[in-house]
């Protein structure tokens, strides 16, 4: 299949486990941030989101966690499975744009 | 609703030549943007379309360019293809879908395109 990045980190974990993935983000002027999951083949496609008044989030198996003091931004998956396994991106969008500024990536590779 | 789609899927050409890519966005959404995928330089933001106009636009040569028609659908053009240009395209178009806010972008599956 398509290779999405051959060089990027990767976190490896079993199944059942919680899989915490970390994002530096570059601009502090940043207001909105997404995460992203991209499987083999396929584009990006929307986990979760939060707006920069906000220091958590909450959805269905997944938190994100945002410290703007250290710009910092962190995606926690509970319960991980087989089917997570992917490349995860966080991105944000500069206040005034529309353009989504993607981190490089980080691959999860869940075991059974 | 329907996601993003994207035509063709895998394209092939030779350098020198020229190719023409197209997005159709989820019904509804008007903004539509253009992402460049490769393995050394992640997703580069090209440009982004709403109501016909560009909006914004990233730092690509002019080979590069874009546009948008009257029902939001938008296609990007690729001129004097060089090797550097194979890459994953992909479009995205923003608003309220999958359970983001109105400035949730969404994917489509991107165009494959490979220049030999």
């Amino acid at each position: 299949g398509e290779s999405v990045g051959l060089h990027l980190p990767t976190l490896s974990v079993q199944e059942g486990d919680n899989s915490i993935i970390n994002c530096a983000y570059s601009n502090s002027a940043s207001d909105y941030f997404i995460w992203y999951k991209q499987e083999s083949g396929k584009g990006p496609q929307f986990i979760i989101d939060i707006r920069s008044n906000m220091d958590k989030r909450q959805g269905q198996r997944v938190t994100v966690l945002l410290n703007k003091t250290v710009k910092h931004l962190s995606l926690q998956i509970a319960a991980t499975q087989p089917g997570d396994s992917a490349v995860y991106f966080c991105a944000e969008i500069p206040g005034g744009y529309n353009k989504l500024i993607f981190g490089a990536g980080t691959r999860l590779a869940v075991h059974p | 609703k329907a996601g993003v789609t994207q035509t063709p899927r895998y394209l092939i050409k030779t350098r020198g030549q020229q190719v023409t890519l197209s997005c159709s966005p989820i019904s509804g959404h008007r903004s539509v943007s253009w992402y460049q995928q490769t393995p050394g330089q992640g997703l580069q933001f090209l440009f982004e379309y709403f109501s016909e106009t560009q909006r914004n636009k990233g730092n690509f040569p002019g080979r590069f360019s874009g546009r948008q028609f009257s029902n939001s659908r938008s296609e990007m053009n690729v001129s004097t293809l060089e090797l550097g240009d194979s890459a994953l395209y992909l479009c995205a178009s923003k608003g309220l879908a999958g359970g983001g806010s109105t400035d949730t972008q969404y994917f489509g599956p991107g165009t494959r395109l490979t220049v030999l």
